[in-house]
């Protein structure tokens, strides 16, 4: 079975800060690995998707890395702004299913 | 474009009645999931299903019964409410070849 890892649980740093998030996953033999953000009360929002013939993929501020070999991913997001804050979930979809790490809670203060 | 949508957002159930949530999505994905989230738990996969008319258990089936008759919906039910199945229930959906997912927004259930 498929186990998701996320480090560390919660996070807090100041506004500007440049962070990294941290996800591993026991199985290597995944289909693609997708980030998440999920606001209070709310539903999950997508940030990436990478493949996993794919080692990176960025869209403005996020920038998302794969290691397939050594089970790893991270989410890096520069210049963090409070509007940032908010829990970050990484899937890996594996066979037919998605698994899930039970996220990061990141606050950023102004 | 209304992607995956879900219904109802927010219910109440007494212990032991019955409920059904509807799931429905616009974009001809094959793949469809429902999810439960509880905290400190992360989303734990229930029921999904890889084409209309096909059903699968997933980690915690127990309770629950799922049916995809039309390709476009997914219905989750509750035959007999517990309060072990209070919960935010979500939604996915996803195509086969770029297997990404999509969430719904979520259904608040509790059951008292």
């Amino acid at each position: 079975k498929q186990e998701v890892t996320q480090i560390p649980a919660a996070l807090s740093v100041p506004e500007g800060e440049n962070l990294v998030l941290n996800c591993s996953f026991t199985d290597s033999a995944i289909y693609n690995l997708q980030w998440f953000r999920q606001d209070p009360g709310k539903g999950l929002t997508s940030l990436l998707l990478i493949q996993s013939s794919q080692r990176e993929q960025t869209s403005g501020r996020l920038n998302a890395s794969l290691d397939k070999s050594s089970g790893r991913s991270t989410l890096y997001i520069a210049a963090s702004q409070p509007g940032d804050s908010a829990t970050y979930l990484c899937a890996v979809k594996y066979g037919n299913q998605f698994y899930f790490g039970t996220g990061t809670s990141l606050t950023v203060i102004p | 474009n209304a992607g995956v949508t879900q219904t109802p957002k927010f219910r109440v159930l007494k212990t032991g009645q019955s409920m059904t949530l509807l799931c429905a999505q616009d974009m001809n994905h094959e793949y469809m999931y429902w999810y439960r989230q509880d905290p400190g738990m992360g989303l734990r996969l229930i029921h999904y299903s890889v084409g209309e008319g096909t059903t699968a258990k997933g980690e915690v089936p127990d309770g629950y019964n799922v049916s995809r008759l039309k390709k476009q919906n997914f219905l989750l039910g509750l035959e007999s409410a517990a309060p072990s199945q209070t919960s935010v229930y979500f939604c996915a959906s996803s195509a086969i070849n770029r297997d990404e997912a999509f969430f719904g927004q979520g259904t608040r259930l509790t059951v008292v």
